[in-house]
């Protein structure tokens, strides 16, 4: 059975520090792998997906992952945070066949303070 | 183009009332998904349409919860009768079919209290 581990519900960063968000997976397939991020009073907006390509995935607002299959890790990252960072940040899987729902972990909360 | 979008985006409704959850897809999508998350849990798979016919109902909590999505276009999710642990909000998303990895495309979701 798949699944997804963030590690860290909350994260507490200044602005311009490094952000790393930790996510580790489960799968007994090659996995499709995605970030998605969640402001306040949003939807859930995709930041990035990997999908067996790169093992470097680059997104939306300067964010980037790694698929890393030792580690079974896919960790986001983003050079110098910005406070419109702020949000809750979702890793989720899919087995990656074609219409497979989304497995999530349960959700990694951003601070970002000036 | 249009994206996912929910009706109602909020609801307040008494125990043992009926709701019922509006989403139209992103025009083309053959994949509809109803996801719930419940306050402080993860978000959880309810159902995946495929057209019109469901391809895994296994997330519906419990046969209070019924999904329909009648010709292939949008889709409903009523609860009745609601329950006080119903509350929470619920994400309907939607994908192109064929090619693995598509991306699943989220609405902004509606947020059900149930007092």
């Amino acid at each position: 059975a798949q699944s997804v581990t963030q590690l860290g519900s909350h994260v507490s960063v200044s602005e311009g520090a490094l952000v790393l968000l930790r996510c580790n997976y489960s799968s007994s397939v090659p996995p499709y792998l995605f970030w998605y991020v969640q402001y306040p009073n949003q939807g859930l907006q995709l930041l990035l997906k990997y999908t067996s390509a790169a093992t470097l995935v680059k997104g939306i607002n300067g964010f980037e992952a790694e698929f890393k299959k030792s580690e079974t890790s896919f960790h986001l990252t983003k050079p110098s945070a910005h406070m419109s960072d702020a949000a809750e940040y979702f890793c989720a899987v899919s087995e990656g066949q074609a219409g497979t729902a989304l497995i999530f972990g349960k959700g990694t909360t951003l601070s970002v303070s000036s | 183009e249009a994206g996912v979008t929910q009706f109602p985006s909020h609801s307040v409704i008494e125990k043992g009332q009926t709701v019922t959850l509006r989403c139209d897809p992103i025009s083309g999508h053959d994949n509809l998904y109803w996801y719930r998350r419940v306050m402080g849990k993860e978000i959880k798979f309810l159902l995946h349409f495929v057209k019109e016919s469901k391809q895994d109902e296994s997330g519906m909590p419990n046969n209070r919860f019924l999904a329909e999505r009648t010709g292939g276009t949008y889709s409903t999710l009523k609860v009745q009768p609601a329950e006080l642990e119903d509350s929470g909000v619920y994400f309907c998303a939607s994908s192109q079919a064929g090619s693995s990895g598509n991306t699943i495309y989220f609405g902004e979701g509606s947020w059900l209290t149930v007092v």
